[in-house]
């Protein structure tokens, strides 16, 4: 079984909507949770980590974390074009595991 | 924030030849350097960990004589592609963490070609 568990998309949603990014990871030692945004071509970057049960927001971006059910999320409200890209969960156990990714496309 | 300069971002090489890959860290000291690789389409898999002054520790399936890893100093780690081939065609990024820090900066990759 893989570590980390990401549907891999297509997910398509319009400009303005909420785009609902999912990960299940199978360790329940894991400890810190991050979600990594990737450009075509382009080197992971960090968006947001969350450690604790619960909703944590920055921005348009909500991470929320369920540790009994396994399951990280990432919700982006007022979804924009220049959020189309692939989303990268990321789970650290005794080192950092990556699922496959999200593509996601924002249609303007 | 923390940086990670990597270059070159782009290189081609011929079959049978080597490739440096070289990772700075710019501000911060990088106790633990990770390299990763990426096929097309692929999320990235975890090729090394390297910790500075030590000997790399290698995934399985990763030919630790064919991908030489080398972390001097805390601000620097590199990895050589030995006697590169077409299938080493890849994107190869880097990975630091900083003492104390949480969640990894990534460098900017280098796209390897192999011809």
């Amino acid at each position: 079984q893989k570590e980390v568990e990401q549907n891999s998309g297509p997910l398509s949603v319009p400009e303005g909507a909420i785009a609902s990014l999912n990960c299940t990871y199978s360790d329940r030692g894991s400890q810190s949770f991050f979600w990594y945004r990737q450009y075509s071509g382009k080197s992971p970057e960090l968006i947001m980590f969350i450690y604790s049960n619960g909703d944590k927001e920055d921005g348009r971006f909500t991470a929320q974390l369920n540790k009994a059910s396994q399951y990280v999320s990432l919700l982006i409200r007022d979804s924009q074009p220049s959020d189309s890209a692939t989303y990268l969960c990321a789970v650290t156990v005794n080192q950092f595991y990556f699922g496959t990714g999200t593509s996601l496309t924002v249609i303007p | 924030g923390a940086v990670v300069s990597q270059h070159p971002s782009r290189v081609i090489c011929k079959s049978g030849t080597s490739v440096k890959i070289e990772c700075r860290s710019l501000d911060f000291q990088a106790t633990t350097m990770f390299w990763y690789r990426q096929f097309p389409k692929q999320s990235l898999m975890l090729m090394a960990t390297s910790n500075e002054g030590s000997k790399a520790t290698y995934e399985q399936g990763v030919e630790k004589d064919k991908f030489l890893i080398n972390h001097a100093s805390l601000t620097l780690s590199t990895l050589t592609v030995t006697s590169a081939h077409p299938e080493d065609s890849s994107f190869y990024i880097c990975s630091a963490k900083g003492q104390g820090s949480y969640g990894y900066t990534f460098g900017s990759g280098t796209r390897l070609t192999v011809v």
